[in-house]
């Protein structure tokens, strides 16, 4: 079975201050694993994901994440927090192409002026 | 559409009442993914179809849901005789096929009982 966690279910962040959101997962398998981003009333935006290729992923908005086997995490970070990147991050995972999305409990970003 | 479109985006139920939710993903998306997110919580995986056909559906929670999709195309998702605990945003994704890994969301439905 597949799961993750997420540490820190609200993390508050000064402008221009990095950003660091912590995911770890437990999978039988090699992980797929995700980021995805949801803003107040919308759905879920995919930041990045990694499938197996370069460990260190970039996505929109300036985030990447880094593929850490040996420490089973995904952490997303961007260098410079802005006033948009105020969100709910989650962090998801599967087992296989187009099979069902675990994620965890979500990490609620403020961004203080 | 340019992307997955959910109606109605807010219902309210009063207990008992059974409801339904629409789904209209991608146009030519095969894959269609069922979540429901309750109150600060992550998403969680109902139910899963490829073209009109049901391959997953254990997360639903009780045999009070029932999703179809009839013609691979847009789904419903029907909750019967609704309990408080059915509280939650109901979220809608589909992808192109079922190689990909990409799963694009609607902006969810969100259900209150009362």
């Amino acid at each position: 079975a597949q799961s993750v966690t997420q540490l820190g279910s609200h993390v508050s962040v000064s402008e221009g201050a990095l950003v660091l959101l912590r995911c770890n997962y437990s999978s039988s398998v090699p992980p797929y694993l995700f980021w995805y981003v949801q803003y107040p009333n919308q759905g879920l935006q995919l930041l990045l994901k990694y499938t197996s290729a370069a460990t260190l992923v970039k996505g929109i908005n300036g985030f990447e994440a880094e593929f850490k086997k040996s420490e089973t995490s995904f952490h997303l970070t961007k260098p410079s927090a802005h006033m948009s990147d105020a969100a709910e991050y989650f962090c998801a995972v599967t087992e296989a192409a187009g099979n069902k999305l675990t994620f965890g409990g979500g990490t609620r970003v403020l961004v203080k002026p | 559409g340019a992307g997955v479109s959910q109606s109605p985006r807010y219902k309210v139920a009063k207990r008992g009442q059974d409801v339904a939710l629409r789904c209209d993903p991608i146009s030519g998306h095969v894959s269609l993914f069922w979540y429901q997110q309750a109150l600060g919580q992550g998403p969680e995986f109902l139910t899963y179809f490829q073209n009109e056909a049901q391959l997953d559906k254990s997360g639903l929670p009780s045999d009070r849901f029932f999703a179809e999709r009839p013609e691979g195309s847009v789904s419903t998702l029907k909750i019967q005789r609704t309990q408080q605990e059915d509280s939650a945003v109901y979220l809608c994704a589909s992808s192109f096929d079922p190689s990909s890994y990409e799963q694009y969301f609607g902006p969810g439905t969100r259900l209150t009982v009362t």
